[in-house]
C-alpha cells in the first residue's frame, strides 16, 4: 500500500475488555514497531520486530499487552483486561532496513477506556 | 538512562517569523536524531534526520543542526507559514540500533 495503514483509528473499551489493534505496514518492509503515546508526551517505545521475530518487548508496560507479526507483515498489538491507564494513541510505524531509520509512521489508534 | 527535553512546549508567532525549537539530550552517545512534525489524526512525519558525525541537515525552510558534546539539537524554521503549525518532536537512537527515546513535543501555532 502507499503507506502504514492501522485499525482501528478509534476504539472505546470498557475496563476489563480485550482489545486488538492492527497495523499494516509497507509492503517489503522488514523492521515494525509499536509506540504508545499518551496525551501531550512523546512516543514510548513498546516493542520491535525484525520480519517475524520480535526482538525487543521490553517496552511492553505489562503482561497484559502482546503484539505478534506472525508473517512477517501484519502485526497485531492485544491488550487483555484494558485498564484506564491504558487509554492513549498506538502508533505503527515500519522501516525498510533493519532498525530505526526511515520509519514510516502509520495514524495511530486511539483508545479510550471507560 | 537517555532523557530527551523540549523546550518550549508551546509556541505561537506571527507568519513570516523566523524560529527556533530546541531538543536536549543527556547521554551525548547517540546514533543519530531525528525531528519529526505530528499533525492531529495523520500520524508522524520525518523532517529531517542527523547523523552522530553530521552537525545539520536542511531540507527547504528547515534546518536542524546537532552540538553532541553540549547534548542540544536546534530545528530552525524560516519564514514561518500557518501550515507549519503542528507538534514538532525530537527523538534520538542510542546504544541499540533501533530504540528511538522522544521529547514530548513542542506546539506551534502559526498565526496568519
Amino acid at each position: 500500500g502507499a503507506g502504514v495503514s492501522q485499525s482501528p483509528r478509534y476504539k472505546v473499551a470498557k475496563r476489563g475488555q480485550d482489545v486488538a489493534l492492527r497495523c499494516d505496514p509497507i509492503s517489503g518492509h522488514v523492521s515494525l514497531f509499536w509506540y504508545q503515546q499518551a496525551l501531550g508526551q512523546g512516543p514510548e517505545f513498546l516493542t520491535y520486530f525484525q520480519n517475524e521475530a520480535q526482538l525487543d518487548k521490553s517496552g511492553l508496560p505489562s503482561d497484559r499487552f502482546f503484539a505478534e507479526r506472525p508473517e512477517g507483515s501484519v502485526s497485531t498489538l492485544k491488550i487483555q483486561r484494558t485498564q484506564q491507564e491504558d487509554s492513549a494513541v498506538y502508533l505503527c510505524a515500519s522501516s525498510l532496513v533493519e532498525g530505526a531509520y526511515e520509519q514510516y509512521f502509520g495514524p495511530g489508534t486511539r483508545l479510550t477506556v471507560t | 538512562k537517555q532523557e530527551v527535553t523540549q523546550i518550549p512546549a508551546a509556541l505561537s508567532v506571527p507568519e513570516g517569523e523566523n524560529l527556533v525549537l530546541n531538543c536536549s539530550f543527556t547521554d551525548s552517545a547517540i546514533y543519530n536524531l531525528q525531528w519529526f512534525r505530528q499533525d492531529p489524526g495523520k500520524g508522524l512525519t520525518s523532517l529531517l534526520l542527523i547523523q552522530s558525525s553530521q552537525r545539520e541537515q536542511t531540507s527547504g525552510r528547515l534546518n536542524a543542526s546537532l552540538d553532541k558534546s553540549s547534548g542540544r539539537s536546534t530545528l530552525y524554521i524560516a519564514a514561518s507559514q500557518p501550515g507549519d503549525s503542528a507538534t514538532y518532536l525530537c527523538a534520538v537512537i542510542v546504544d541499540s540500533n533501533y530504540q528511538l527515546i522522544w521529547g514530548a513535543g513542542t506546539k506551534l501555532i502559526i498565526k496568519p
